[in-house]
């Protein structure tokens, strides 16, 4: 087990509504980025938070915006929701900026979004 | 789209065999990491090889990098039950891990 949190488990909205999703970094990381991982695939980046600012994003549309916090939690938000983005949503922690050194990220349980 | 493909896509061994899967990625990379994850849950990091590493070992996993030819292998040992899971390869450039769609392994008891 690692020490990142995600809530909600599992949530289910309809079409067209909003959605916040909420991840606690483990205790130490600095760096928070959120992926998407579709039925049968691999995870997709969508973007990465470095001290509270956005270092990187996916291809994904504005309507996919987050934060992070000073005390480096973060959230997803997702406006305008579309059944294509019914997957299970992972964030994952790491000290600094992950690629560039090559540290290991820490992936927290998922939060499963199902859209009506 | 995805940076690394996995091959094969399902693999199935009885307990006890050793199960090979096999990544190949496009463009050049900081380093390459394995992830498993279990019934579609978050990942777990297995072993993290970077580019000027050709083979590395953690327990009972081996895993190779050959950059020349743009492909990594992971190698189970001793399969066990606990073993099913998927396994994902993961490259990494700049910031950010791109992952394949991974190889789904089974292993019998």
């Amino acid at each position: 087990e690692t020490g990142v949190t995600q809530s909600p488990t599992h949530l289910i909205k309809t079409r067209g509504q909003q959605v916040t999703l909420r991840c606690s970094s483990q205790s130490g990381h600095n760096t928070v980025s959120w992926y998407q991982q579709a039925l049968g695939q691999g995870p997709q980046f969508i973007f990465q938070y470095y001290r509270e600012e956005e270092n990187g994003r996916g291809n994904f549309p504005p309507r996919f915006s987050g934060l992070q916090f000073p005390n480096y939690s973060s959230e997803l938000n997702v406006n305008a929701l579309e059944l294509d983005d019914s997957a299970l949503y992972l964030c994952a922690s790491s000290t600094g900026l992950a690629g560039a050194r090559g540290d290991t990220q820490y992936f927290g349980p998922g939060t499963r979004l199902t859209v009506l | 789209s995805q940076q690394g493909e996995e091959d094969p896509q399902a693999l199935s061994i009885q307990e006890g065999e050793n199960a090979t899967m096999n990544c190949s990625y496009k463009t050049s990379i900081n380093n390459l990491q394995w992830y498993r994850q279990n019934s579609g849950r978050g990942l777990v990091h297995l072993i993290l090889i970077r580019s000027n590493e050709r083979e590395k070992h953690s327990g009972r996993l081996r895993v190779t990098l050959d950059t020349s030819k743009k492909s990594s292998s992971l190698l189970i040992t001793a399969s066990r039950a606990a073993d099913t899971a998927s396994y994902f390869c993961a490259t990494v450039n700049d910031y950010k891990l791109s992952f394949g769609a991974g190889t789904t392994v089974t292993v019998r008891a």
